[in-house]
């Protein structure tokens, strides 16, 4: 079975801080994205990666950047919180046009 | 623009009580289309992959086709423990996946 793993399953944070959101998967998958979940608004592609060292922008990059650099790792860092970046946070990996598997999930509050 | 919209919201049935939920779909050459079971406070949980109309697959209770403008996952016999959102997800031919905001089942003995 395929197992992604998220660092955190809560979060509080004040504004201001950097935050890093660390998500590893165990099944050798190329790709990884990183969405926020909000109600009302469904899931948000923040940021994919389809190689090591790799980033691709997704539809709301603003506020977020990433690190690749293993395979299995996909960190999402917010530079300095705020409290418009309190949601749910989720990882998932996939090959190449397959299947996305997600994580649990973290909920980050921003206070 | 690639659009995803599912129906109802909000789906209460009672134990055995039979329904579908809807997914309709525009996009720029469908790759293929996802559904997934998410529980509360937990993250999405992969059920099937459809590729082409007139697909179907099952899992248990569960039945999902495909035409080429929607999609539908057909709940059969209902239990509670079938309560969640269930999230349908369509990917373009560039690989973007494209989510709908969900329905929520609700499941009573």
């Amino acid at each position: 079975d395929v197992k992604v793993t998220q660092s955190s399953r809560y979060l509080v944070k004040r504004t201001g801080e950097k935050v890093f959101l660390e998500c590893v998967q165990d099944m050798d998958h190329e790709n990884m994205f990183w969405y926020r979940q909000d109600p009302g608004l469904g899931l948000r592609l923040i940021y994919f990666s389809y190689d090591v060292k790799m980033k691709e922008k997704g539809d709301i990059p603003e506020g977020y950047s990433v690190s690749r650099e293993k395979k299995e790792r996909f960190s999402l860092i917010l530079e300095s919180a705020s409290t418009n970046q309190t949601s749910m946070y989720l990882c998932a990996s996939s090959l190449a046009g397959s299947e996305q598997y997600f994580g649990p999930g973290t909920r980050l509050t921003v206070t | 623009e690639d659009q995803v919209t599912q129906s109802p919201e909000a789906l209460r049935l009672q134990e055995g009580e039979s329904s579908s939920l809807n997914c309709s779909y525009t996009v720029s050459g469908l790759r293929g289309l996802f559904w997934y079971r998410q529980d509360p406070g937990k993250g999405p949980e992969f059920l099937f992959t459809l590729y082409s109309a007139g697909e179907e697959k099952e899992k248990e209770r569960l039945k999902a086709t495909l035409t080429k403008k929607e999609s539908f996952l057909h709940i059969t016999a209902p239990k509670p423990e079938d309560s969640a959102t269930y999230l349908c997800a369509v990917q373009a031919i560039d690989y973007k996946l494209s989510f709908g905001a969900g329905t929520t089942v609700t499941v009573r003995a």
